[in-house]
């Protein structure tokens, strides 16, 4: 079993339409979660992350954790096309010693 | 400006040569991290370290090698004993004891 999990895609959903992404990560002792947008070509940039269960909402952004399931997603309101990238879902395992674990990405397409 | 650079943009190896990848930032990050991208796939951890002198391997450190004489630097040597070393390099640095990594734009190594 993977680490951490999400759907490779590809997604695709019309312009101004909701996305919605999603990971599963397997350390129910995980504290960190952190999503990152990655161009095609380019780095990963941070979006957001989330400590705490429930919902944060920065912009267009919403990530959601459930601990108790141990999923976390990220919801994109009003896609746009320059939203197009695939989404890195990042873990940081329990233990002090232990780095992040991302995602093999899932890859959000746009449509006009 | 405040950031992390990584050189060159495209390296090229030759069989059996040892090659060796920058990274620079200026952000008085402590930790620095060099990951591999794979196509289609996440990033892996090769290799971390938290302080000036001192460093960790990470999940695929065979057959790479680096330094952290600096604070502001952590180049990374992919030796001739990496048979498969086509991949995006990305370095990343963080703030000790905050999770949230920050990329350099990355470099390509490709093989002749």
């Amino acid at each position: 079993q993977k680490e951490v999990e999400q759907n490779s895609g590809p997604l695709s959903v019309p312009e101004g339409a909701i996305a919605s992404l999603n990971c599963t990560y397997s350390d129910r002792g995980s504290q960190s979660f952190f999503w990152y947008r990655q161009y095609s070509g380019k780095s990963p940039e941070l979006i957001m992350f989330i400590y705490s269960n429930g919902d944060k909402e920065d912009g267009r952004f919403t990530a959601q954790l459930n601990k108790a399931s141990q999923y976390v997603s990220l919801l994109i309101r009003d896609s746009q096309p320059s939203d197009s990238a695939t989404y890195l879902c990042a873990v940081k395992p329990s233990g002090s010693a232990r780095q992040l674990t991302f995602g093999s990405g899932t890859q959000l397409t746009v449509l006009p | 400006d405040g950031g992390i650079t990584q050189s060159p943009k495209y390296l090229f190896r030759k069989e059996g040569q040892n090659v060796t990848l920058s990274c620079e930032q200026n952000l008085n990050h402590d930790a620095m991290y060099w990951y591999r991208q794979d196509p289609g796939q996440g990033l892996r951890l090769i290799y971390y370290s938290q302080i000036v002198n001192d460093f960790q391997k990470g999940d695929i450190a065979e057959g790479y090698s680096v330094s952290r004489e600096k604070k502001e630097s952590f180049p990374l040597t992919v030796t001739s004993a990496q048979k498969n070393p086509t991949a995006f390099y990305l370095c990343a640095s963080s703030v000790t004891g905050q999770e949230t990594q920050y990329f350099g734009p990355g470099t390509r190594l490709l093989v002749l």
